[in-house]
């Protein structure tokens, strides 16, 4: 079956615009989660959606970054005023479950380039 | 506050040779570990875990080491191979928490 998809793959935005990210998860999976990994760094967690709920939203790095989840299904990372050091790969997982013992499985991940 | 430590960036091993990736934590409630391989362009993939009831898990290729007094764990791969190029991340969890990641390890094996 698909796997989880993310739109656009790459993003070249310049500073202080806004951006919107995408993620698909794989059908049925109730779990959402996002991360970013800045150069040389790892992968750093953003937020989780439980179904359209979102339990935690802790790794969230500022109020300039928001997240949705509509339908259990899709989810939009929003930018807002982006600044350089916004620029990293974003990777969206899902999961069956929301336990965190419960493989996530990976998109390829948008490339954010903020100018 | 980095709580998972990959302090190898990168490490090249012969073809057929043994290839060991190491992780240290520091939380102590972490008690869930994992291993992910990433290629470029690509997302990264489940590849082993373990559960710190045990000390050792093994898959075919690839075994993780758990030394829980340590707070560090391992990855064997033997033998390594062409194809196991990759970035490793190391990752823990504990509880109903979030996982948390190391920096990852780029793999490199050589003809």
């Amino acid at each position: 079956g698909a796997g989880v998809s993310q739109s656009p793959s790459n993003k070249v935005t310049e500073k202080g615009k806004d951006v919107e990210l995408r993620c698909d998860p794989i059908s049925g999976h109730t779990a959402l989660y996002w991360y970013r990994q800045s150069l040389g760094q790892g992968l750093e967690f953003l937020i989780y959606f439980q179904g359209n709920s979102a339990p935690d939203k802790s790794g969230l790095p500022s109020d300039r970054f928001s997240a949705e989840r509509t339908g259990g299904s899709v989810s939009t990372l929003t930018i807002q005023r982006t600044q350089q050091e916004d620029s990293a790969v974003y990777l969206c997982a899902s999961s069956l479950g929301g336990w965190s013992t419960d493989t996530q499985y990976f998109g390829p991940g948008t490339r954010l380039t903020v100018l | 506050d980095q709580q998972v430590k990959q302090n190898s960036p990168s490490l090249s091993v012969q073809e057929g040779r043994i290839s060991i990736l190491n992780c240290d934590y520091t939380n102590s409630m972490f008690d869930y570990f994992l291993w992910y391989k990433k290629y470029p362009a690509e997302g990264p993939t489940f590849l082993i875990s373990i559960s710190s009831i045990k000390d050792k898990n093994e898959d075919g290729r690839f075994t993780v080491f758990l030394n829980k007094s340590a707070k560090h764990l391992s990855l064997h791969i033997v033998p390594s191979q062409p194809g196991d190029s990759a970035v490793y991340f190391c990752a823990a969890t504990g509880g109903a928490d979030k996982l948390i990641f190391g920096t990852g390890t780029r793999l490199q094996v050589f003809p």
